[in-house]
């Protein structure tokens, strides 16, 4: 099982707001990145550190940590914002990463 | 452009090997941590293995003493030496860039930046 717990599957109505949260003891000693996959592709990096956003990620992407839980928040979710998310933090031996087990985001 | 290419990938028999290359170009791999992480069809993603900029190697609980991460600094290459392969290690093989930035003294996360599109390997009788 995994160390990082994510809800499996979150739905948001085209426009609107939509969290996904990543809760593991680790995330409270090290901020956890987020990574979107699109079907049959190659993750990509959207949220890393405090609040960070790689370039060409849209501003509509933004990051918090609370307690045990890192969120991704996507204000005014578009179509193209549907795909796996997952998250990733340090693993509690510190040594290594470990991922969350990903959460299916549907616009609807 | 700064980028990864992932090769090797096949179809193997319980019990074989396999090597996967990783192809880096515009970056040093030398110069960063270097990452595998796995993904079994229709599951989520697995951490495999890092390699750190001064040698020091990682592996996941599933795959230590099978795998090796290795790298050939000239070639800017990062390796995966997988044996004794299981049903279970057939997945889709990322290697990703991995970056590390402190936040304050002690303290520092890690994320990474740039993902190859992936090799597929296959273990099946």
């Amino acid at each position: 099982s995994s160390e990082l717990t994510q809800d499996p599957g979150v739905s948001v109505a085209l426009g609107q707001t939509v969290r996904i949260t990543c809760q593991g003891d680790s995330v409270r000693n090290y901020y956890a990145s987020w990574y979107q996959q699109k079907p049959g592709q190659a993750p990509v990096l959207v949220m890393y550190g405090k609040n960070n956003r790689p370039s060409g990620i849209p501003d509509r992407f933004s990051g918090s940590t609370s307690g045990n839980t890192a969120s991704l928040t996507i204000t005014g979710a578009q179509a193209e914002d549907e795909a796996d998310y997952y998250c990733n933090s340090r693993h509690s031996s510190g040594n290594h990463l470990v991922f969350g087990g990903g959460t299916k985001l549907t616009v609807l | 452009e700064v980028k990864l290419v992932e090769s090797g990938g096949g179809v193997v028999q319980p019990g074989g090997s396999l090597r996967l290359s990783c192809a880096a170009s515009e970056f040093s791999i030398t110069s960063n941590y270097m990452t595998w992480v796995r993904q079994a069809p229709g599951k989520g993603l697995e951490w495999v293995s890092v390699i750190f900029s001064g040698g020091t190697t990682y592996y996941a609980d599933s795959v230590k003493g099978r795998f090796t991460i290795s790298r050939h600094n000239s070639k800017n290459t990062l390796f995966l030496q997988m044996d004794s392969l299981r049903l279970e290690d057939t997945a889709v093989y990322y290697c990703a860039r991995e970056k590390r930035e402190y936040s304050s003294p002690g303290d520092f996360y890690d994320y990474m930046d740039v993902w190859g599109k992936g090799t597929t390997v296959t273990v099946s009788s």
